[in-house]
Order: C-alpha cells, then structure tokens, then sequence
C-alpha cells in the first residue's frame, strides 16, 4: 500500500517563529488532507490539497502531486498551534484514507 | 449539527470481554472510518466502509468487526478484548465530492 512520511519528526518553536513541516508520499493521490491534533486528542482538519497552493490566516499548504510530496506553512506560529500535525492520503483506487506519522510541534511563549 | 458522535468516551475492559464501539454521523455522509491511535503515535486504518451494506478492511483489522446497515451508523465491535487493543479509537466520515474527513472525539479504551 501507498507510504505516507512526515518531517520532522518533533519541532519546537518559539511563539512568531516560522516554520514547513513536510509529508512525502510514495503513489499518486487523489485526496490529502492536512490535520491538526491539539493537546486534548481532537483532530482539526485543515486543508484539502491533493494538488496545487491554498492559504488559511497564517496557514498554507502546497501539493507537488508529480513529485510526491506537500508541505504545510505556519507562519507567526502562536502557543495554539501546538500539538501533532497529520497528513492523510488516498492512492489511487483504493478509498482508504491513510495516515503520516505525524509531527508533533511545540510553541512556547 | 452534532457532526461525528462517538460512545462511549472511555471504557475500561477486561481481557476475553466485549463491546461494541458507537459512532453516528449526521451529515449524510457515505463514507465512514474508524482508525485507532497508539500513545505518540499515528492514526491506523482498522475498517472502513464506503456506503450502507458495504465495509472493508483497513491496515490493522485483526480482532474487530463492523456493519453498516445504516447511512448514519458506523459500530466497531471488539469480540475479545486483548491489552493489545488498549488505544484511543477515532471514528471519521467523509462524502463522495467533498473528501474532508470529519472526526469523533474519540473513545479512550483500556484493556487490563
């Protein structure tokens, strides 16, 4: 089945920092999904962006669909972005959404 | 609109018990999930159905069934309850044209 990876792993920033967080993935997709999991367990999803740029307040996410990979923008990073962040794919033919392994990011005032 | 609900929120089980999982989605959606998530780490596939009467295996569905006899209910049952199925379970649905998954709050389940 498709592989999802994530980059890094673990991020810590300070509040205003910049930062990309990365997921590669090892088919064509027809669906990716950004997800954000706060402190207390509640998935948030944040983008829908198999291919192509969108932007949402400070978030933006952009999807290479020929070279298989997106990345996820979190610009002015506040103490609320903290938690683990998911990219979610679906290969083709198949309607399984699967999940990254995540990276969990750290804002500290 | 209530979304995704997900019962019970925790549930403690003893080895060789049974129980079955609750999801329920109002949002006529087709799709729905149920993925379970490890401390620290991701979410996996246990099953996931495609439409009422439909159900399919995901990446981990060793010990678990589901049905779907209705567009709005998702239940995942555990047979016999093994400490290896200690998670947090999350239940998710999605619509054909419009792929954003939607998720429950998630069941926090211990096996002791």
């Amino acid at each position: 089945g498709i592989q999802v990876e994530q980059s890094p792993p673990d991020l810590i920033l300070q509040e205003g920092a910049n930062s990309t967080l990365r997921c590669n993935f090892s088919d064509s997709v027809n669906n990716l999904q950004w997800f954000h999991q706060n402190p207390w367990g509640q998935l948030i999803n944040l983008f829908y962006i198999p291919s192509g740029t969108k932007q949402n307040g400070r978030l933006s996410a952009t999807t290479v669909a020929t070279e298989r990979y997106s990345l996820l923008y979190i610009s002015s990073s506040q103490t609320t972005d903290s938690g683990v962040y998911f990219c979610a794919v679906e290969g083709p033919n198949t309607d399984k959404l699967i999940f990254g392994t995540g990276t969990r990011l750290q804002v500290f005032p | 609109n209530a979304g995704v609900t997900q019962t019970p929120k925790f549930r403690i089980l003893k080895i060789g018990q049974s129980m079955t999982l609750q999801c329920t989605q109002d949002m006529n959606h087709n799709y729905m999930y149920w993925y379970r998530q490890d401390p620290g780490m991701g979410l996996k596939l246990i099953y996931y159905s495609v439409g009422a009467g439909i159900t399919d295996k995901g990446e981990v569905p060793n010990g678990y069934n589901v049905s779907r006899s209705t567009t709005e209910d998702f239940p995942l049952r555990l047979e016999l309850a093994a400490p290896s199925q200690t998670s947090v379970y999350f239940c998710a649905s999605s619509q054909t044209g419009l792929p954003e998954a939607f998720f429950g709050q998630g069941t926090r389940l211990t096996v002791v």
